[in-house]
């Protein structure tokens, strides 16, 4: 089975700008989670969507949003980029919700300037 | 405030010994906990997770306890081998009848195993 794909791997920013990112779960694979891993906050939850529905949500701001789609596959938008946004977003997906084992994908490197 | 807490930043071990790696959580509604690895580059990858109803649980070389009256879990790594040599996370979620999937993250321990 291929593994969680994340694109772009990486990507370069202006404060301000808006940025989509990409995550394709393992087939069959309905749950994608969103985390983003800073060197200061470690790995923090964005959002869980499951079935096109959002079931969970971090402590972000509403610039932060995301979606899914029917095929599984989920995009997480930042609006109005700040630096502190620099960081590696990482996908995970799961066959079901809940506290169960994710698969990562390898991440995306995002850098405001 | 957080919630999980990796204590030690890293931790050098020698091939073939014993490597504990330690986690301790606050949020006593925790109720099933996850440990997983990181190389550079590399999303983490699941190594075992344990449920608040165990307190140990078993998988090839990698063992996770768990003392929830001291709400503090360890894995151990028998024997230690060089390409453990990753970032060790542990994660814990407030489990099944809660219905949420959030995990929790400590922020990781970097394992050096040398040859």
């Amino acid at each position: 089975k291929a593994g969680v794909t994340q694109t772009p791997r990486y990507l370069i920013k202006t404060r301000g700008q808006q940025v989509t990112l990409s995550c394709s779960p393992i087939s069959g694979h309905r749950s994608v989670s969103w985390y983003q891993q800073t060197p200061g906050q470690g790995l923090q939850f964005l959002f869980e969507y499951f079935s096109e529905t959002q079931r969970n949500k971090g402590n972000f701001p509403g610039r932060f949003s995301g979606r899914q789609f029917s095929n599984s596959r989920s995009e997480m938008n930042v609006s109005t980029l700040e630096l502190g946004d620099s960081a590696l977003y990482l996908c995970a997906s799961s066959s079901r919700t809940g506290p169960y084992e994710q698969y990562f994908g390898p991440g995306t490197r995002l850098t405001v300037t | 405030d957080q919630q999980v807490k990796q204590n030690s930043p890293s931790l050098s071990v020698q091939e073939g010994r014993i490597s504990i790696l330690n986690c301790d959580y606050t949020n006593s509604m925790f109720d099933y906990f996850l440990w997983y690895k990181k190389y550079p580059a590399e999303g983490p990858t699941f190594l075992i997770s344990i449920s608040s109803i165990k307190d140990k649980n078993e998988d090839g070389r990698f063992t996770v306890f768990l003392n929830k009256s001291a709400k503090h879990l360890s894995l151990h790594i028998v024997p230690s081998q060089p390409g453990d040599s990753a970032v060790y996370f542990c994660a814990a979620s407030l489990g099944v009848n809660s219905g949420y999937s959030t995990l929790t993250f400590g922020k990781g321990t970097m394992l050096l195993v040398s040859p």
